[in-house]
């Protein structure tokens, strides 16, 4: 069965801090990855997508990693704030698809 | 652009009784996506249309669930009767043609059904 599964389920961290968020998935035949933020009561936004040859693609203060080849992704905030407090969702399509696979998301909480 | 606007925002009703949820697309996108999100299962597909025409509604849960999209810039998800599993946050998305393209989604309906 085709699965993302993320972790942490859950994180806390001091605003200014950095954290990285884990995505594994086995979805094949694979075509892209993207990871999304969903802010509390609103729909999921999209960060980052990335196609199996790219391995880092940046978007602000966030930067995406892929390795296709261990199907591993991970998604890393810099210098947290207090608006980073939301869900990261990490989706992956699979290749002659439109169907997107969802992991259940790591719920960030950023504190003064 | 308003981006992918849906309602109602929230929907309370009563089990057994007809829900009808309504979602407006991105002028311009060809692909519309309904999806369900609970805490337990996350993110999980309905049903997509490309160009108005269902083309998978393999993920639509009992034959309580229709969707339609009678034209490119409308489309409706219908529960007959509700029951209080159904209660989740409805949310459409919709796409440009080509399926490497960003995916917008709404802000979702959240139902709950006691």
């Amino acid at each position: 069965k085709n699965q993302v599964e993320q972790s942490p389920q859950s994180l806390i961290i001091l605003e200014g801090k950095n954290c990285t968020l884990q995505c594994n998935y086995t979805v094949s035949p694979f075509s892209n990855l993207r990871w999304y933020k969903q802010d509390t009561g609103r729909g999921p936004v999209s960060l980052t997508i990335m196609t199996f040859s790219e391995n880092t693609k940046s978007n602000g203060r966030y930067t995406a990693t892929l390795d296709a080849d261990t199907k591993q992704s991970s998604l890393h905030i810099t210098a947290s704030q207090l608006s980073d407090s939301a869900s990261y969702i990490c989706v992956v399509r699979g290749r002659n698809t439109d169907k997107l696979i969802f992991g259940t998301g790591t719920r960030l909480q950023v504190f003064p | 652009d308003a981006g992918v606007i849906q309602s109602p925002r929230h929907e309370v009703t009563e089990m057994g009784q007809e829900v009808t949820l309504r979602c407006k697309p991105i002028s311009g996108h060809n692909s519309l996506f309904w999806y369900r999100q609970t805490m337990m299962r996350g993110l999980e597909l309905l049903i997509y249309f490309n160009n108005n025409v269902p083309i998978d509604d393999s993920g639509m849960p009992e034959d309580r669930f229709s969707a339609k999209m009678p034209n490119a810039s409308f489309s409706t998800l219908k529960i007959q009767p509700s029951e209080p599993r159904d209660s989740a946050v409805y949310f459409c998305a919709s796409r440009p043609g080509g399926r490497g393209l960003g995916y917008t989604f709404g802000s979702g309906t959240r139902l709950t059904v006691v």
